[in-house]
């Protein structure tokens, strides 16, 4: 079953502005991570942040977590016409599985 | 190689036939999962083995799903009597060790069109 909910399903922007895309989860997690998708296939690992890190960076990437609250926020900044993509959210518990949301797709406007 | 890979990359097959997708995980790699990925939707997860323990089978839609791993390395998903609504892109992926925070790595997927 699906724990990641994002919010929202779609986003459109013009380049050089910011993303920022939501996930919102259920239950108890070890560790929260983004991936993106191009074109409904292979999956890339953007970031994983841990239940104990509230912020982490990567490059043009802001991940937070509020475990408190139960989500997390992905930013994208100064996005890219090549950021276009599906962004997911995933969950991972002591199962050592991930649990996905149903993804944010993103459109940069060139 | 590099990374995972998965054959075919895409399968067309009617109704009733049986299929097998073959994932080939990160060397070394002892952790391999299963998702599925319908029209829209985030991932689905199906199955997951770990070295020489007894796979973790709760995802699995049905008893016509199966899956193996052979030599704790190359894993083949089996779906027998193929249904439309089986048709999905079918995602593999590796991990180095399971039980620790490290990535999973994940294969280009196999697009199943079930006619």
């Amino acid at each position: 079953s699906q724990q990641g909910e994002e919010d929202p399903q779609a986003l459109s922007i013009q380049e050089g502005e910011n993303a920022t895309m939501n996930c919102s989860y259920k239950t108890s997690i070890n560790n929260l991570q983004w991936y993106r998708q191009n074109s409904g296939r292979g999956l890339v690992h953007l970031i994983l942040i841990r239940s104990n890190e509230r912020e982490k960076h990567s490059g043009r990437l802001r991940v937070t977590l509020d475990t408190s609250k139960k989500s997390s926020s992905l930013l994208i900044t100064a996005s890219r016409a090549a950021d276009t993509a599906s962004y997911f959210c995933a969950t991972e518990s002591n199962d050592y599985k991930l649990s996905f949301g149903a993804g944010t797709t993103v459109t940069v406007r060139a | 190689g590099a990374g995972v890979s998965q054959s075919p990359s895409n399968k067309v097959t009617e109704k009733g036939k049986d299929v097998e997708l073959r994932c080939d995980p990160i060397s070394g790699h002892t952790a391999l999962y299963w998702y599925r990925q319908s029209l829209g939707q985030g991932l689905e997860f199906l199955i997951y083995f770990q070295g020489n323990s007894a796979p973790d089978k709760s995802g699995l839609p049905s008893d016509r799903f199966s899956a193996e791993r052979t030599g704790g390395s190359v894993s083949t998903l089996t779906i027998q009597r193929t249904q439309q609504e089986d048709s999905a892109v079918y995602l593999c992926a590796s991990r180095a060790i399971a039980g620790r925070t490290d990535t999973q790595y994940f294969g280009p997927g196999t697009r199943l069109t079930v006619l």
